[in-house]
């Protein structure tokens, strides 16, 4: 069964800081990989996703990730975080070229930004 | 990119009442879309799948006579809480594919239901 492990339930960083925020997938064939984040209240906004091709991958807001099949991970990176970048984010998978099949997601790690 | 709109984005009920949520997908067409809910500091909890003109699929342990599912066209899915209770208070997701399944999957903004 596919599962995703977000490792990390809450992270603290400085702002300024760099960030690494860890994602370790189960699953039984070539991943649809995927990064959402959520504000408060709000619904969920894609970051970034790894299909096929380049493992390193860049996204929205100054964010990328890294798939390695040999970890089954997808960790995502920013060099330098804002307050702004304070939220809950989601580390997802899915099955290719199936889109009646649902997005599997991790518990979530929380992001906290301090001055 | 394509968008799911979701609506309303709020809504305060008396228990006892039911609530209808609207899920649509605006520039594709959505053979299935997905229902999650997520207590505050919870990760997203699958509900349910919303089949276009068939019945929809429940996860265990949700109430299908609760939680009515329709899906009458590739654009539009609904969600009805029957007879709320408050303890059915909580935030409420859909989100939907395209049919080739070549795409991530596209939120809707989400529904704050509220049962009092």
């Amino acid at each position: 069964a596919q599962s995703v492990t977000q490792p990390d339930i809450h992270i603290t960083v400085s702002e300024g800081a760099s960030l690494e925020l860890r994602c370790n997938y189960s699953y039984g064939a070539t991943p649809y990989l995927f990064w959402y984040v959520q504000s408060p209240g709000q619904g969920l906004q894609l970051l970034l996703k790894y299909f096929s091709g380049d493992t390193l991958v860049q996204g929205i807001k100054g964010f990328e990730a890294e798939f390695k099949r040999s970890q089954s991970s997808f960790n995502l990176r920013k060099p330098s975080v804002h307050w702004s970048d304070a939220a809950e984010y989601f580390c997802a998978v899915g099955e290719a070229n199936s889109g009646n099949t649902p997005l599997v997601f991790g518990k979530g790690t929380r992001l906290s930004v301090i001055a | 990119g394509a968008v799911v709109s979701q609506h309303p984005s709020w809504v305060i009920c008396k228990s006892g009442t039911s609530v209808k949520i609207e899920c649509r997908s605006l520039d594709f067409q959505a053979t299935t879309m997905f229902w999650y809910r997520q207590f505050p500091k919870q990760s997203l909890m699958l509900m349910a799948t919303s089949n276009e003109g068939s019945k929809a699929t429940y996860e265990q342990g949700v109430e299908k006579d609760k939680f009515l599912i329709n899906h009458a066209s590739l654009t539009l899915s609904t969600l009805t809480v029957t007879s709320a209770h408050p303890e059915d208070s909580s935030f409420y997701i859909c989100s939907a594919r395209d049919m080739t399944g070549n795409t991530e999957a596209f939120f809707g903004q989400g529904t704050r239901l509220t049962v009092v």
